[in-house]
């Protein structure tokens, strides 16, 4: 099975602060993506990523950066934490798309506090 | 870009009863719809997914139907058991590809034993 695993399950931080949320997924996927998730809202994509050193910026990217340096870890970058960025944070991964195969894989989320 | 819009945002049904969640696209390009599950302390895991070419798709109780000329897609779920209890979230593909796709805003189904 195909398994996304984030780092942390819950963090807390304060406002200002530089914070790292760290995704690692085993399938050798080149595809990665972060969303966030919000009442209400859905699911945002903020950046994603098709391989190693690449980055696009999905719908909301401000405020955040990513860093890809291997093929199966994608980070997360809050550089100025604030509190509107409290929410959770879910990483995915996925086949690239020339196989059809879209299905993506959840891991099961950082829920990010900043107070 | 893609719209996606669910609907209603909660549903509510009785155990063994039917649940039908609607979701409607505003890109009419757009080939690949699939449906994702979640529940409680999880991340969405995808359910059943259903491509432009095809009317329906059916595994065990779910189903999936697609309306391309009216541009919506719908869940259906027959004898409802509570582990069906979850957040579900329909998306679409956007015609850039690369995978990205475009979810609407999640229904919470509640199965009521």
């Amino acid at each position: 099975d195909v398994k996304v695993t984030q780092s942390s399950r819950y963090l807390v931080k304060r406002t200002g602060e530089k914070v790292f949320l760290e995704c690692v997924q085993d399938m050798d996927h080149e595809n990665m993506f972060w969303y966030r998730q919000d009442p209400g809202l859905g699911l945002r994509l903020i950046y994603f990523s098709y391989d190693v050193k690449m980055k696009e910026k999905g719908d909301i990217p401000e405020g955040y950066s990513v860093s890809r340096e291997k093929k199966e870890r994608f980070s997360l970058i809050l550089e100025s934490a604030s509190t509107n960025q409290t929410s959770m944070y879910l990483c995915a991964s996925s086949a690239p798309v020339v196989t059809t195969n879209e299905k993506l894989f959840f891991g099961s989320g950082t829920q990010l506090s900043v107070l | 870009g893609e719209n996606v819009e669910q609907h209603p945002s909660t549903l509510s049904v009785q155990e063994g009863d039917s649940a039908v969640i609607k979701c409607t696209y505003s890109d009419s390009a757009s080939n690949y719809f699939p449906w994702y599950k979640q529940e409680l302390g999880k991340g969405p895991q995808l359910i059943i997914d259903i491509r432009s070419n095809v009317g329906e798709k059916k595994d065990q109780r779910i189903a999936v139907t697609l309306n391309k000329t009216a541009k919506h897609f719908s869940l259906h779920i027959t004898e409802t058991q509570p582990e069906d209890s979850a957040v579900y979230f329909c998306a679409a593909s956007t015609p850039s590809g690369n995978n990205r796709l475009a979810f609407g805003k999640g229904n919470q189904v509640v199965v009521i034993p």
